[in-house]
């Protein structure tokens, strides 16, 4: 059974520093990668998807890696700023559940002004 | 353009009474369907999937159900609420199996008094 850890829980960082998200699964026969944000209250949103035959993804400010043989993947945030604070989502659905998905606990992002 | 809409947005319910959460989606057909459940300190877990008309599988036993009375209409049931039902959930849709991520709605927040 799939089982994914996102380290830390909380994360509190001033604003214009970079973030460093850090998410882990344990089955690395994984469909694809995927980093959702959530803020409070409201349901998610897409972030970035990591095909499992691609290394990393990019959209503006964010990259996401994926290291399958370690079953690890990050998500970074450059220059971070006040409106990147939410709740950061990861999921790592077995290519043997299809898209149904296996989420992280999360990680609690607050950027101070 | 897709929308998925979730009603109520809030409720508050006393243990053993029923429970009815709607979820809809507009401006496609034939969409998967997924129910979620956050509870307070936890990850996202998956309740409940169906990929058609009346086709519903269940992840985890539980005091809910599902059903699925038209093709884009996704209905939570309980008939007796416990405390333990507390949370919010998440309803979401893709297009199908291969689909690259899902669509989330707005989410309910179930209190159980």
């Amino acid at each position: 059974k799939q089982e994914v850890t996102q380290i830390p829980a909380a994360l509190s960082v001033p604003e214009g520093e970079n973030l460093v998200l850090n998410c882990s699964f344990t089955d690395s026969a994984i469909y694809n990668l995927q980093w959702f944000r959530q803020d409070p209250g409201k349901g998610l949103t897409s972030l970035l998807l990591i095909q499992s035959s691609q290394r990393e993804q990019t959209s503006g400010r964010l990259n996401a890696s994926l290291d399958k043989s370690s079953g690890r993947s990050t998500l970074y945030i450059a220059a971070s700023q006040p409106g990147d604070s939410a709740t950061y989502l990861c999921a790592a659905p077995p290519k043997a559940a299809g898209n149904k998905l296996t989420f992280g606990g999360g990680t609690r992002v607050l950027v101070k002004p | 353009s897709q929308t998925i809409h979730q009603w109520p947005a809030t409720l508050v319910q006393p243990v053993g009474s029923p429970l009815s959460l709607e979820c809809t989606v507009e401006g496609t057909s034939n969409p998967n369907l997924y129910w979620y459940r956050q509870a307070a300190g936890r990850g996202l877990q998956l309740l409940f999937y169906s990929v058609g008309i009346g086709q519903i599988s269940s992840e985890v036993p539980q005091n809910l159900s599902a059903s699925r009375p038209q093709d884009r209409q996704f209905i939570l049931s309980s008939k007796k609420l416990l405390l333990s039902d507390s949370g919010f959930y998440l309803c979401a849709w893709d297009p199908d199996s291969s689909a690259d991520t899902q669509y989330f709605g707005p989410g309910t927040r179930l209190t159980v008094l």
